[in-house]
């Protein structure tokens, strides 16, 4: 079975533009979450989808958005990008609703914004 | 709120000894606890889990963890480590209600492995 993908895999930005994510969760996973990994932060939850919509949320601005399709892929949009939102973006699916299902998480996309 | 603490910033160890990384959480109701691993430029790999029943639980490529509840602990052990465990490693909890659904990392702990 094939594991969670991320694509693209590295993106360089400027400031002020936006940027698109996409994550493709393991095949039958109906949750999908995006973290947000920096070496001064850690981990940070962005937020978590389930059946299309948003479950829970995180921390973060407005500019930090998302959207579940009903194939369960997802995507995640940062608009008006600053430098601080260069990061390793990460997504994570999970079997179906529970919090006691663990996460299978995809390899990342590095976001770089100059 | 729920929280996990992850005390050290790095342990070392020889290969071939005991090696355990610490974890505290503080989360409402009953906890749901995980360890992860990540390996340079790759994305975190599930370890184990605590959900109910026996405190010890038995994981991947010979990683054990302990659930203390009075201690609020959950720390990662192996009895034997190698070379190739070297890597960052991350706590998390989640809670059993539904505010509580987010999975909250620990700041993580890099474990080096000396021959």
């Amino acid at each position: 079975k094939a594991g969670v993908t991320q694509t693209p895999r590295y993106l360089i930005k400027t400031r002020g533009q936006q940027v698109t994510l996409s994550c493709s969760p393991i095949s039958g996973h109906r949750s999908v979450s995006w973290y947000q990994q920096t070496p001064g932060q850690g981990l940070q939850f962005l937020f978590e989808y389930f059946s299309e919509t948003q479950r829970n949320k995180g921390n973060f601005p407005g500019r930090f958005s998302g959207r579940q399709f009903s194939n369960s892929r997802s995507e995640m949009n940062v608009s008006t990008l600053e430098l601080g939102d260069s990061a390793l973006y990460l997504c994570a699916s999970s079997l179906a609703d529970g919090s006691y299902n663990e996460q299978f998480f995809g390899p990342g996309t590095r976001l770089t914004v100059l | 709120a729920q929280s996990v603490a992850q005390p050290e910033d790095q342990v070392n160890v020889a290969e071939g000894n005991p090696l355990t990384v610490k974890c505290t959480y503080s989360v409402s109701g009953n906890p749901y606890l995980f360890w992860y691993v990540q390996y340079p430029n790759r994305g975190l790999q599930f370890l184990l889990k605590y959900i109910t029943g026996d405190n010890l639980v038995k994981g991947s490529y010979g990683f054990e963890a302990e659930f203390n509840k009075s201690q609020t602990s959950f720390h990662l052990k192996k009895p034997s480590a190698l070379v190739s465990d070297s890597a960052l490693y991350f706590c998390a909890v989640r809670g059993s209600r539904s505010n509580d659904y987010k999975l909250s990392f620990g700041a993580g702990t890099t474990v080096t492995v000396r021959a």
